[in-house]
């Protein structure tokens, strides 16, 4: 399956700490997107990173792509309250008849106050 | 900054009746997509649409499901006997090529 599959499925920190979510995935992909749902709501994209790109930053937030391992890691720095919500990778293979998109089931993550 | 419509919000269907979704994806994009969300549970792929045919299409989207672009710019989903188990959100995103998707808001589907 080219699905991304993350862990942990469920993290909780407190306010302040970083907050680590892996993704690992079965095919060659073009790219990876994180996304993030807050509960019962739709999907935000966070940050895609391309398949020769090995780390990429937007603000609080670090992505790591390793293609050899077909992983990737979504690192947010100094949590907050509000970065509380669920947190999907996206492995996107590309092309024209593979233009399409498969998540994984998503971290769950709670940041106390 | 340019966003993804969906409307409605929140339908409410007898079962075996037809439903349409409807989605204003932004206007320069190419692809379009709906996936569905099962309550609590992942984000499915359903279709995804370019130069206005099916490109790829998953194992959910059967017989009962269709898509359509009528006017050049909604792009809805049709069920044509809802199910119980088609409860769900369903979300409609559209993209460049190689760019991240942009979802819309979702329309929360509730099938009695």
């Amino acid at each position: 399956s080219q699905q991304g599959e993350e862990d942990p499925q469920a993290l909780s920190i407190q306010e302040g700490e970083n907050a680590t979510m892996n993704c690992s995935y079965k095919t060659s992909i073009n790219n990876l997107q994180w996304y993030r749902q807050n509960s019962g709501r739709g999907l935000v994209h966070l940050i895609l990173i391309r398949s020769n790109e090995r780390e990429k930053h937007s603000g609080r937030l670090r992505v790591t792509l390793d293609t050899s391992k077909k992983s990737s890691s979504l690192l947010i720095t100094a949590s907050r309250a509000a970065d509380t919500a669920s947190y999907f990778c996206a492995t996107h293979r590309g092309g024209y008849n593979n233009n399409d998109m498969r998540f994984g089931a998503g971290t769950r993550l709670t940041v106390k106050p | 900054e340019p966003e993804v419509t969906q409307t409605p919000s929140h339908q409410v269907t007898q079962m075996g009746q037809e439903v349409i979704l409807r989605c204003v994806p932004i206007s320069n994009h190419l692809y379009f997509y709906w996936y569905r969300q099962i309550l609590g549970q992942k984000v499915e792929f359903l279709v995804s649409f370019y130069n206005n045919e099916i490109s790829e299409k998953s194992e959910i989207f059967d017989d009962q499901f269709s898509v359509e672009r009528p006017d050049g710019s909604n792009f809805t989903l049709k069920i044509r006997s809802t199910k119980l188990e088609d409860s769900a959100m369903y979300f409609c995103a559209s993209s460049d090529r190689g760019s991240g998707y942009t979802f819309g808001s979702g329309t929360r589907l509730t099938v009695v």
